[in-house]
């Protein structure tokens, strides 16, 4: 079983749509939880980042955690044009390494 | 503040040649780690630096190495370079204070003729 497992995506959704973006993980050492947004030719940027289970939100992102069932999400709300690009789970246990999903990649059309 | 640097962003090399790339990280962030990005296998980790010393390898031949130097710049070197080697190659620092989140360069795109 993979450390990381990603939603693989391609996802285009309208512009305004509820988007919903999923990972699961099998490593039960995973403390920190982290959104990744990764434009195209880009590195990639920190979007989000919890280390408990529930939901946290920043704007028109929520990301949800949920430890029990190893399970995490991203949500984004009245989604934008500028929105398009991949989206990249990635958690850390302690001080190992971040171990990352392969990405969505998500397209809003205008 | 200045974000993480990489240089050189593009490169092109062939099989066989050997290729380093350098990394500066945030003023401040001690710790650099290097990733390969690829279609197929998504971020992969290299190793992590702190202080110098290397904290944590990831699973890649021995022809991929690394080194920081006292400033926390980091370089980043392939031997023998492979067909697969070709990559996005990414190095992202983080702060003592937040060892959880890393923030990343722009990348230096390797393509191996």
């Amino acid at each position: 079983q993979k450390e990381v497992e990603q939603d693989p995506g391609p996802l285009s959704v309208p512009e305004g749509a509820i988007v919903s973006l999923n990972c699961t993980y099998s490593n039960s050492a995973f403390q920190y939880f982290m959104w990744y947004r990764q434009y195209s030719r880009k590195g990639p940027e920190l979007l989000m980042y919890t280390y408990s289970s529930g939901n946290k939100e920043d704007g028109r992102f929520t990301a949800q955690v949920d430890k029990s069932s190893k399970y995490i999400s991203l949500f984004i709300r009245d989604s934008q044009p500028s929105d398009s690009a991949t989206y990249l789970c990635a958690y850390r246990g302690g001080s190992e390494k971040l171990v990352f999903g392969k990405g969505m990649k998500l397209t809003v059309n205008p | 503040k200045a974000g993480v640097t990489q240089t050189p962003r593009y490169l092109i090399k062939t099989r066989g040649q050997q290729v380093t790339l350098s990394c500066s990280p945030i003023s401040g962030h001690r710790s650099v780690s290097w990733y390969q990005q690829t279609p197929g296998q998504g971020l992969q980790f290299l190793f992590e630096y702190f202080s110098e010393t290397q904290r944590n390898k990831g699973n890649f031949p021995g022809r991929f190495s690394g080194r920081q130097f006292s400033n926390s710049r980091s370089e980043m070197n392939v031997s023998t370079l492979e067909l697969g080697d070709s990559a996005l190659y990414l190095c992202a620092s983080s702060s003592p204070t937040g060892p959880e989140t890393q923030y990343f360069g722009p990348g230096t795109r390797l393509l191996v003729l």
